[in-house]
C-alpha cells in the first residue's frame, strides 16, 4: 500500500532563507507524487507534481521537488522564502489505477520577518 | 468558473442529529471524494465516486454514506451525528487518472456537541 512520511510538523525559516519540506514515500509500484498547500480557512491547492517524466519537478511560486529513487524521497524546496509562503505543506501519493490520494500529515511552515 | 463548491462552511450539531454536506463541481470530472482534515492527521478518504451511480469507500467510511446521481454532485451524509466526526471535510473533484490533481472546495467545518 502507499503511503508517505512527512518529518517536521512544524518548520521555521527567515524570510529570505532556503525552504526545506521532507517527503518520504512507501510504494510497491512506481509513484505518482504530489505536494500541495493549505492556506488558512482555504482548500488545498497543488504545488507540483511527480509523474516519472523528471526527477526534478518545478512547480508555481518557485517550489521544486526532486524524486530520489534510491531515497524513497519527494523533498520540497524554494530558494528564497516569502512571508507570502507561510501555510500547511502536504505530500501525498497517489492509489495506483485511481485518482486517490493519500497525504502526510503535513507541515506547517512559519517565515520569520 | 467556481470549480468545486462546499456548503455550508459552517455547522454545530447535537449528537445523534443527521445533516448533509453538499459538494457541487462545474468541471465536469467524472471523479470526485469527501476527505477529512483532522489536527496532526493530514487528510484521510472517507468516500469517492469514478462516475454518476458509482460509490466506494475510502480509509473511514463508517458513519458516512454518499451518492452520485449525477456528474456535478456528490453529498456527504451523516446518519447519526457522533462527536467524533468533529472534523473539517474537504470534497475534491479530478480528471480520471492517477496522475491527475484534485481540485478542493474550500470546506465545511463541523463541530459535533
Amino acid at each position: 500500500a502507499q503511503s508517505v512520511t512527512q518529518l517536521g510538523s512544524h518548520v521555521s525559516v527567515s524570510e529570505g532563507a532556503l525552504v526545506l519540506l521532507r517527503c518520504n514515500y512507501s510504494s510497491s509500484v512506481p509513484p505518482y507524487l504530489f505536494w500541495y498547500v493549505q492556506y488558512p480557512n482555504q482548500g488545498l491547492q497543488l504545488l507540483l507534481k511527480y509523474t516519472s517524466a523528471a526527477t526534478l519537478v518545478k512547480g508555481i511560486n518557485d517550489f521544486e521537488a526532486e524524486f530520489k529513487k534510491s531515497e524513497t524521497s519527494f523533498h520540497l524546496t524554494k530558494p528564497s522564502a516569502h512571508m507570502s509562503d507561510a501555510a500547511e505543506y502536504f505530500c501525498a501519493v497517489s492509489d495506483a489505477g485511481a485518482n486517490n490520494l493519500f497525504f502526510g500529515t503535513g507541515t506547517r511552515l512559519t517565515v520569520i520577518p | 468558473n467556481a470549480g468545486v463548491t462546499q456548503t455550508p462552511k459552517f455547522q454545530v450539531l447535537k449528537t445523534g442529529q443527521s445533516m448533509t454536506l453538499q459538494c457541487a463541481q462545474d468541471m465536469n470530472h467524472e471523479y470526485m471524494s469527501w476527505y477529512r482534515q483532522d489536527p496532526g492527521m493530514g487528510l484521510r478518504l472517507i468516500h469517492y465516486s469514478v462516475g454518476a451511480g458509482i460509490t466506494d469507500q475510502g480509509e473511514v467510511p463508517n458513519g458516512y454514506n454518499v451518492s452520485r446521481s449525477t456528474t456535478e454532485d456528490f453529498p456527504l451524509r451523516l446518519l447519526s451525528a457522533a462527536p467524533s466526526q468533529t472534523s473539517v471535510y474537504f470534497c475534491a473533484a479530478g480528471e480520471e487518472g492517477y496522475n491527475s490533481p484534485l481540485h478542493f472546495g474550500n470546506g465545511t467545518r463541523l463541530t459535533v456537541t
